[in-house]
């Protein structure tokens, strides 16, 4: 069965610090990857999708980028964190083009 | 205009009481509907998905589609304390690669 790990799971960052969030998935091969963000009681905006290794597009011009250096490996970063970033990020991966797989999230609050 | 609306709530209903929960969507291109169940600070668990008009039982789960009407709902039968949370519509086109999500209803079940 298909397992999607993320992490940390929570964590706390200065503004002006670096950011590098990891997503991995096991027991599929070639997968659609999905990053997240959800502000505090809101719903989920899409920030980065890719559909293959080195491939990645963005939905909204902003703060951060993701890179996909592997099959099964989709990373978030930024080099300088805004207290804007604050949220909680989400990876999905996708089976079929139809539906999506939801990791267990990383709270980060920027301070 | 959002491309899917869902009233924020919260809906507060008595055990065993039946919950019933749905969205409305304005992009007549949305072929693929899911709904997904997001305890606190967790990752969204996706409950239930449906391709065409109609209803789809899971279990006390529910999902109807009238894709005429552009609305979608979701209907647990003999709540439970447990069915706490909050509940996300989310809809794709057949062309896939981009879930577009309500803004969640938060669901209160009291004992």
């Amino acid at each position: 069965s298909q397992t999607i790990h993320q992490w940390p799971a929570t964590l706390v960052q200065p503004v002006g610090s670096p950011l590098s969030l990891e997503c991995t998935v096991e027991g599929t091969s070639n997968p659609n990857l999905y990053w997240y963000r959800q502000a505090a009681g809101r719903g989920l905006q899409l920030l980065f999708y890719s559909v293959g290794i080195g491939q990645i597009s963005s939905e909204v011009p902003q703060n951060l980028s993701a890179s996909r250096p592997q099959d099964r490996q989709f990373i978030l970063s930024s080099k300088k964190l805004l207290l804007s970033d604050s949220g909680f990020y989400l990876c999905a991966w996708e089976e079929g083009s139809e539906t999506q797989y939801f990791g267990p999230g990383t709270r980060l609050l920027v301070l | 205009q959002k491309e899917v609306e869902q009233d924020p709530g919260p809906l507060s209903v008595p055990e065993g009481a039946i919950v019933s929960l749905n969205c409305t969507y304005s992009n007549s291109a949305f072929q693929y509907f899911m709904w997904y169940r997001q305890y606190s600070r967790k990752g969204p668990e996706l409950l239930m998905y449906t391709y065409s008009s109609g209803n789809k039982e899971d279990g006390r789960f529910t999902a109807q589609v009238d894709k005429s009407s552009k609305y979608i709902s979701l209907f647990i039968r003999d709540s439970q304390p447990s069915d706490s949370a909050t509940y996300l519509c989310a809809i794709m086109t057949a062309a896939g690669n981009k879930l577009t999500f309500g803004g969640g209803t938060r669901v209160l079940v009291k004992p």
